[in-house]
């Protein structure tokens, strides 16, 4: 099993500039989250998907961020346009029902400025 | 309002002794409850869970205690080891974990010396 995979592992990129960042969660899992990992905020839930479908995407920060999952196997996170404030590590996991525990992926740092 | 919080941002641990992580959380709907530890440059890994109807569970050196009344729990690590220094998250869900998502703690980074 690969476990879950993220891509960029880092992006650099200018303010302003469109961001896309991509989960392809385990095989057979039916819960895909995207979370951010800040020092001030420690860990903090943006949204997660059921079968494809988002179910709650209040921690979404703004207008600017917006996630898809068009199928099982891939989900993307977009951030458009960037700022230097949405700098953080941004991490993909994925679980299968009816287990408690997520699978992480390694994440992707972000570094906006 | 953070529901979950470690209030101790970091503690430091000679080798071969105990380390003991807090956390506190204030919903009383949470009834399944996780540690997970993360290393630099990974993304957290499960260590041990507890559900509600419990007060300990124990898996080789880590020991969940959870004390419902207070609404805290610890994680215990004995004997430490230099391969545990990590930051730690503590995290917690309502319904049996059956629905939903985690929520977590801000981490408490453990540094474990020789």
């Amino acid at each position: 099993d690969a476990g879950v995979i993220q891509s960029p592992r880092h992006e650099v990129t200018e303010m302003g500039q469109e961001v896309t960042l991509r989960c392809k969660p385990i095989s057979g899992h039916d819960y895909l989250f995207w979370y951010r990992q800040t020092m001030m905020r420690g860990l903090e839930l943006l949204i997660y998907f059921n079968n494809n479908v988002p179910i709650d995407d209040s921690g979404m920060p703004e207008d600017r961020f917006s996630a898809k999952m068009p199928n099982a196997s891939f989900s993307t996170l977009k951030i458009q346009p960037s700022e230097p404030r949405d700098s953080a590590v941004y991490f993909c996991a994925s679980r299968r029902t009816p287990s408690y525990g997520y699978t992480f992926g390694s994440g992707t740092r972000l570094t906006v400025v | 309002d953070q529901q979950v919080k470690q209030n101790s941002p970091s503690l430091s641990v000679q080798e071969g002794r105990i380390s003991i992580l807090n956390c506190d959380y204030t919903n009383s709907m949470f009834d399944y409850f996780l540690w997970y530890k993360k290393y630099p440059a990974e993304g957290p890994t499960f260590l041990i869970s507890i559900s509600s109807i419990k007060d300990k569970n124990e898996d080789g050196r880590f020991t969940v205690f959870l004390n419902k009344s207070a609404k805290h729990l610890s994680l215990h690590i004995v004997p430490s080891q230099p391969g545990d220094s990590a930051v730690y998250f503590c995290a917690a869900t309502p319904y049996g974990g059956s629905q939903g998502n985690l929520i977590f703690g801000k981490g408490t980074k453990l540094s474990v010396k020789p």
